[in-house]
């Protein structure tokens, strides 16, 4: 049973489009972090969001923490080829707790 | 932040054999973590590597099969035992900068196929 579902589990888009990806838990988080892996490489820190209820933007990406901290979102807006990846939500505590991941591919 | 090498960072083995990946870090860090994800894939942890102690292994890994050495703050090893082509994965090392709640810096990952 994995701590933290994502959904979707893969996504396919044109380029332009927008789209959410759902990290949500039963549990209640003191933060959650996003993190981008892309083919070959490890994954990188995208934002870590501690307060309920707090959105937080990185360009074309907008990340909101639920206001009860057992769910996060992130929105991209007009998906570029570049945004393609493996994107990760996790949980900081002794050890790390990753999401199942939710597989993007923007197509040209 | 830190900067993170893994070798190798891909390997096609023979099964039986051993392989042993290393990971070192451009800066001191005392926690340092192994995980394993099939591509596509989420990750799984391996184990967390403490310098000065013995590692500690989550469920279903144990240290016959992933045995792991961590000599210092800066360097640590995972070895994949005996392996089978169900060892065929992305194995990666990351490291915890300071504290709890920080971000992990990972490695590039080693690529791994059993034949």
């Amino acid at each position: 049973t994995q701590l933290l579902e994502q959904s979707p589990q893969f996504l396919s888009i044109q380029e332009g489009e927008n789209l959410t990806v759902y990290c949500n838990s039963s549990s209640v988080f003191s933060s959650l972090q996003w993190y981008r892996q892309e083919p070959g490489e490890g994954p990188v820190l995208l934002v870590t969001v501690v307060t309920g209820g707090e959105v937080k933007k990185l360009k074309r990406l907008t990340f909101q923490f639920g206001d009860a901290r057992k769910d996060s979102s992130l929105h991209i807006t007009a998906a570029q080829p570049g945004d393609t990846g493996l994107y990760l939500c996790a949980f900081p505590f002794n050890k790390f707790y990753f999401g199942s991941g939710t597989k993007l591919n923007v197509k040209p | 932040s830190a900067v993170i090498s893994q070798k190798p960072s891909r390997d096609i083995c023979q099964r039986g054999t051993s392989l042993t990946i290393q990971c070192q870090v451009d800066s001191q860090v005392t926690m340092m973590f192994w995980y394993r994800q099939q591509p596509g894939q989420s990750l799984t942890l391996i184990a967390t590597a403490n310098q000065g102690s013995e590692a500690t292994y989550e469920s279903g890994f144990v240290i016959d099969k992933f045995p792991i050495s961590r000599p210092n703050l800066t360097f640590s090893t995972l070895t994949v035992s005996n392996m089978s082509p169900e060892d065929s994965s992305i194995y990666l090392c990351s490291v915890e900068l300071t504290g709890k709640g920080q971000p992990q810096h990972f490695g590039d990952g080693t690529r791994l196929s059993i034949l």
